[in-house]
């Protein structure tokens, strides 16, 4: 099975900062990934399909990169409703497998 | 809007079955793929399987032995069953639709249900 691994764990940070959170899978995926933020007692919210393809309706802050092993979710200038639980999931092979998520939390 | 809500038991003995049902409103399920995720106590998340839009399945190896996706169509509901569970097996489950072309992401979830396996 494809591991993704997410890093770092957990995130601090204050709103208005920009990040950039990684995952980086055990095999090349092309860009097979995808991301989800889950806020507490919420479903997954889809954020980027494919990499870096936008969703309707996720703010424009949101934006992905990356291809082959290592991808990266970026959040320009994080708010306060961006505090939560990042995933990334592929879809290259199955299984599809999930990362084990970075938190990010105010500082 | 396509809505998807999860039903079924919350708390299940070892050694039994796990037995789920998604509703789907706004969509018919004949179209696209349909899954089911599972989140664990400590936030691991584990893809199970899905159901095609045609009815044809596809199951997480991990699971195979255990896991059924079924359906029903002229109630546009999907279901999860998953026998001989154990403690391992409790989690938050929640179904999911996928892409036209393949359970490959999932643009929109249920709420979740939390299935609990004890005596």
């Amino acid at each position: 099975n494809i591991v993704l691994t997410q890093s770092p764990a957990t995130l601090s940070v204050t709103p208005g900062e920009s990040v950039s959170l990684s995952c980086r899978a055990s095999q090349s995926i092309s860009t097979s990934i995808h991301w989800y933020q889950q806020k507490s007692n919420e479903s997954p919210r889809l954020l980027i399909k494919y990499a870096s393809q936008s969703i309707s309706g996720i703010p424009s802050r949101f934006s992905g990169s990356g291809s082959g092993t290592d991808f990266t979710l970026s959040i320009n200038r994080v708010e306060s409703e961006d505090f939560s639980i990042y995933y990334c999931q592929q879809s290259y092979s199955s299984p599809y497998t999930f990362g084990a998520g970075t938190k990010l939390e105010l500082k | 809007e396509v809505q998807l809500q999860e039903s079924g038991p919350g708390l299940v003995k070892p050694s039994q079955s796990l037995s789920l049902t998604c509703s789907v409103t706004g969509y018919s399920i004949t179209s696209n793929y349909w899954g089911w995720i599972r989140k664990f106590p400590g936030n691991k998340m584990e893809w199970m399987g899905y159901i095609s839009y045609s009815g044809s399945t596809s199951y997480n190896p991990s699971l195979k032995s255990r896991i059924s996706i079924t359906r029903d169509t002229s109630k546009n509901q999907f279901f999860l069953q998953l026998n001989s569970v154990t403690t391992e097996d409790t989690a938050t489950y929640y179904c999911a639709r996928g892409g036209r072309l393949g359970a490959n992401w999932f643009a929109y979830w249920g709420q979740g249900t939390l299935v609990t396996v004890s005596s």
